[in-house]
């Protein structure tokens, strides 16, 4: 069956630190692959969009995404507090449709 | 820009009440797409529009659950009758066909049915 996995528990580090997220998934073949951002009370806000087997920085974010492993791994650099959120991935799965991950809640302590 | 406006915010009901759900894309958006959003399962998408013209509402729950859209700047999306298991954040989103496809979601409809 189709399935899309993001870390389950709520992922808790220091401030400054580096978050690494993961995305992985089953019996997809997606062209490209999406972030989102969902701060509590309010809708996802989009971040950034990867391709197959792209590498990408913006900011403090790092991302690849390997279709080979069927993994993208989200990175934020020198993590904030105001980071805390919980976190999507999307699988564009052809004519403007994603699937969403059930998503990874982050926690940065000051 | 306001973004994608959704109302009511907050929805409780009784068992069996209709409820109705209500969404503005953002204008010159021509796709426009509803979600459920729920602990247990996540994001999931029930039906999505292109040209207020519905592509698939494979993931509509069942026949209690329906959407419109009238026109390019409206949707509804009607749940008759609700039950308890109905509760959930319903989000709304729209995107343009560009830009690869971006979704932009508007605030959600917290959805209590008692």
């Amino acid at each position: 069956s189709q399935k899309i996995e993001q870390n389950s528990e709520a992922l808790n580090i220091q401030e400054g630190k580096t978050a690494t997220l993961t995305c992985n998934y089953t019996n997809y073949s997606p062209a490209y692959l999406q972030w989102y951002r969902q701060d509590p009370g309010r809708g996802p806000v989009f971040l950034l969009l990867i391709r197959e087997n792209e590498k990408k920085r913006k900011e403090r974010l790092k991302v690849t995404f390997d279709t080979t492993l069927k993994q993208s791994l989200f990175h934020i650099t020198a993590s904030q507090p105001a980071d805390s959120a919980t976190y999507l991935c999307a699988l564009y799965t052809g004519f403007q449709k994603l699937v969403f991950g059930t998503g990874t809640r982050l926690l940065v302590s000051p | 820009d306001a973004g994608v406006i959704q109302s009511p915010r907050h929805e409780v009901t009784e068992m069996g009440q209709e409820v109705t759900l209500r969404c503005k894309p953002i204008s010159g958006h021509n796709s426009l797409f509803w979600y459920r959003q729920t602990m247990m399962r996540g994001l999931e998408l029930l039906i999505y529009f292109n040209n207020n013209v519905p592509i698939d509402d494979s993931g509509m729950p069942e026949d209690r659950f329906s959407a419109k859209m009238p026109n390019a700047s409206f949707s509804t999306l009607k749940i008759q009758p609700s039950e308890p298991r109905d509760s959930a954040v319903y989000f709304c989103a729209s995107s343009s066909g560009l830009a690869q496809d971006t979704q932009y979601f508007g605030p959600g409809t917290r959805l209590t049915v008692l």
